[in-house]
């Protein structure tokens, strides 16, 4: 069982927004700056697509956006595009020198 | 430009060794907070291991005894050697680097582990 709860699947038609939430706990969001969250197509690696729970990393599209409140995160692609049809991980510092990553949101645009 | 590239996965019996290796370009990786991650397929992933600038070494819970990361400065590499192979170590070994906050902005493509007798 994941530290971070992210739910298995999302959706959302083209052009339309959909939000990814990411539930911690106070112990893993306690540095509550260290929020991140990856895109990873099928047979690719992870890419981070925003850091310290809302920056974008060079090059990632403004669509992308992450926000934070109390012990859930959340990841919001805007002007859905084929394109972001793929698995979404959030992740977070945890203290003692260790991270964890959420169980991971597949995202589907219908 | 950065690149890294994990060789060195294979299959192998349980209670079997294996180590990993990760090539870095266009960063130090003696400068540089490293780490390995691990992705079984079909699931999530999962820290394995990290390697400090200044030597500290840190393993999950599941690893620690059994794998062993370190680095070579003049090869600028990064590695994993894993004994005591168990089937649950089967998975596709990721190399990345760490920046604040056990964020990893820069991933390899990985290298698959399989433990199977």
């Amino acid at each position: 069982q994941s530290a971070l709860t992210q739910p298995p699947s999302a959706s959302g038609s083209p052009g339309q927004s959909v939000t990814i939430s990411c539930t911690g706990t106070s112990s893993n969001f306690g540095f509550y700056k260290y929020v991140s969250w990856y895109q990873q197509h099928p047979g690719k690696a992870p890419k981070l697509i925003i850091y310290e729970v809302s920056k974008r990393p060079s090059g990632v599209p403004d669509r992308f956006s992450g926000s934070k409140s109390g012990n859930t995160a959340s990841l919001t692609v805007s002007g859905l595009q084929a394109e972001d049809e793929a698995d979404y991980y959030c992740g977070s510092y945890t203290g003692n020198e260790w991270g964890v990553f959420g169980g991971g949101t597949k995202l589907t645009v219908l | 430009e950065v690149h890294l590239v994990e060789s060195g996965g294979g299959l192998l019996q349980p209670g079997g060794s294996l180590r990993l290796s990760c090539a870095v370009s266009g960063i130090t990786v003696s400068n540089s907070y490293m780490s390995w991650a691990r992705q079984a397929a079909g699931k999530g992933l999962e820290w394995v291991s990290a390697l400090y600038p200044d030597g500290r070494t840190f393993y999950a819970d599941s690893v620690r005894g059994r794998f062993t990361i370190s680095r070579d400065n003049s090869n600028n590499a990064l590695y994993l050697q894993m004994n005591s192979l168990r089937a649950e170590d089967t998975a596709l070994y990721y190399c990345a680097r760490l920046i604040a906050g056990y964020t990893a902005d820069y991933w390899g493509q990985g290298t698959p582990v399989t433990v199977s007798s």
